[in-house]
Order: structure tokens, then C-alpha cells, then sequence
């Protein structure tokens, strides 16, 4: 099975920060990995898909990058809407597999 | 418009089962793999298991251990897991959604206490 390691597990931010998320995969998995963003009370809903196409409707503050079997989420400028819990996950191969989450907070 | 609509959450005593269903609609239902996937009261999110098309093949994580089953109703847009011998490990909401994750359902509640 393939682990995703995410990090950090919680992270606190200021208003207009850059924000980094980060989700390691014990094998190479290709561009296979999404990224959601959950807030409470709701289902996790997508945000990056192939590891760097944008889902359409999403601001474009947020954006994804990967090399090889690193990928890292960012968010430009952290704005009051996009304090929420993020997962990834990776869909290259069954079973599949999700980070552990990160919470984003104010600061 | 994409929508999958979970239903059948409940209280479900230890050893009992429980049948879920999921209502697709604004897509072809019958050309997408789709999934089951299940978040715990802490928050962490585990794939439960995906079934194909015509619904003839189907794979689980092994911490389900022949436990759940996945099934669909082509004709009625349906998903459906059904889950036996529930634990109390089995509390969490289910999602179901498209495989590859880019659309899911609301969840739906599932708790498993004696």
C-alpha cells in the first residue's frame, strides 16, 4: 500500500501569509494526487487535482506543485475563507490512500 | 449539476448490519468507478473500497476484511455498501464519491454503540 505522509499536522497563519502544506508518498505515484480543503460540518471539497490543475471555481490563490514523490499545496495569501482542515490523497493505485490532515488556524 | 446523495446512516448496535445507498444524478452514473470512503470522529479520512462500471469488479481496503460490501443499480443510479458485523471502529460519516475523488456526497452518519 502506498503511505502519504502529510505536514504539518496544524499550522497556525496571519492573514495574508504564504501557507505551505506538504504530502510525501512512499512510492512514485505519478502527478495521482489531490488536494482538498473541509471545513466543518461539510464534505472535503476539491481543490487541486493531477497534483496542479486548479478545480474550477477555486480561487487562484491556491496552487499545487509536486516533484517526484513530494507535493506541496500553497496558498499565496491566506484570506479569513481558507481557515479549514486539507487533505490529500493519492488515486494512482488501490487502495487508496489519504494524508492525515492539516487544520489551519489563525494566527 | 453533479450530485451524489447518501441516505440510510443510523445507530446500529455492535454485530448488527446496515445498508447504504447513494443517489447519483447530473452525470452517466453507469460510466464512472466509484468509491466509498468513511471519515472518523477524529477527522481522519479512509478509503473504504471502489466498484467498476458494470459493477463486476470491486476492491476494499484490507482493514475492511470481507466485512462491506459495494454494489450498484445502473438502471436507478445507484450506490449502495453494504456493511456487516460493524465494530465500533465502524462510527464515522460515509462518503461516496466519483472515483478520483472530484465529486461527493454530503455524508451520512453512521454510529456504531450498543
Amino acid at each position: 500500500d502506498i503511505q502519504v505522509t502529510q505536514s504539518p499536522s496544524s499550522l497556525l497563519a496571519s492573514l495574508g501569509e504564504r501557507v505551505t502544506i506538504t504530502c510525501q508518498t512512499s512510492q512514485s505515484i505519478s502527478n495521482n494526487l489531490n488536494w482538498y480543503q473541509q471545513k466543518p460540518g461539510q464534505a472535503p471539497m476539491l481543490l487541486i487535482y493531477y497534483a496542479t490543475s486548479l478545480q474550477t471555481g477555486m480561487p487562484s490563490r491556491f496552487s499545487g506543485q509536486y516533484s517526484g514523490r513530494s507535493f506541496t499545496l500553497t496558498i499565496t495569501s491566506l484570506e479569513p475563507e481558507d481557515i479549514a482542515n486539507y487533505f490529500c490523497l493519492q488515486h494512482y493505485s488501490a487502495p487508496r490512500t489519504f494524508g492525515g490532515g492539516t487544520k489551519l488556524e489563525l494566527k | 449539476e453533479v450530485q451524489l446523495v447518501e441516505s440510510g446512516g443510523s445507530l446500529v448496535q455492535p454485530g448488527g448490519s446496515l445498508k447504504l445507498s447513494c443517489v447519483a444524478s447530473g452525470f452517466t452514473f453507469s460510466n464512472y468507478w466509484m468509491d466509498w470512503v468513511r471519515q472518523t470522529p477524529g477527522k481522519s479520512l479512509e478509503w473504504i473500497g471502489e466498484i467498476n462500471t458494470d459493477g463486476s469488479k470491486t476492491n476494499y481496503a484490507p482493514s475492511i476484511k470481507d466485512r462491506f460490501t459495494i454494489s450498484r443499480d445502473n438502471a436507478k443510479s445507484t450506490l449502495y455498501l453494504q456493511m456487516s458485523n460493524v465494530k465500533s471502529d465502524d462510527t464515522a460519516i460515509y462518503y461516496c464519491t466519483r472515483t478520483g475523488g472530484d465529486y461527493w456526497g454530503q455524508g451520512v452518519m453512521v454510529t456504531v454503540s450498543s
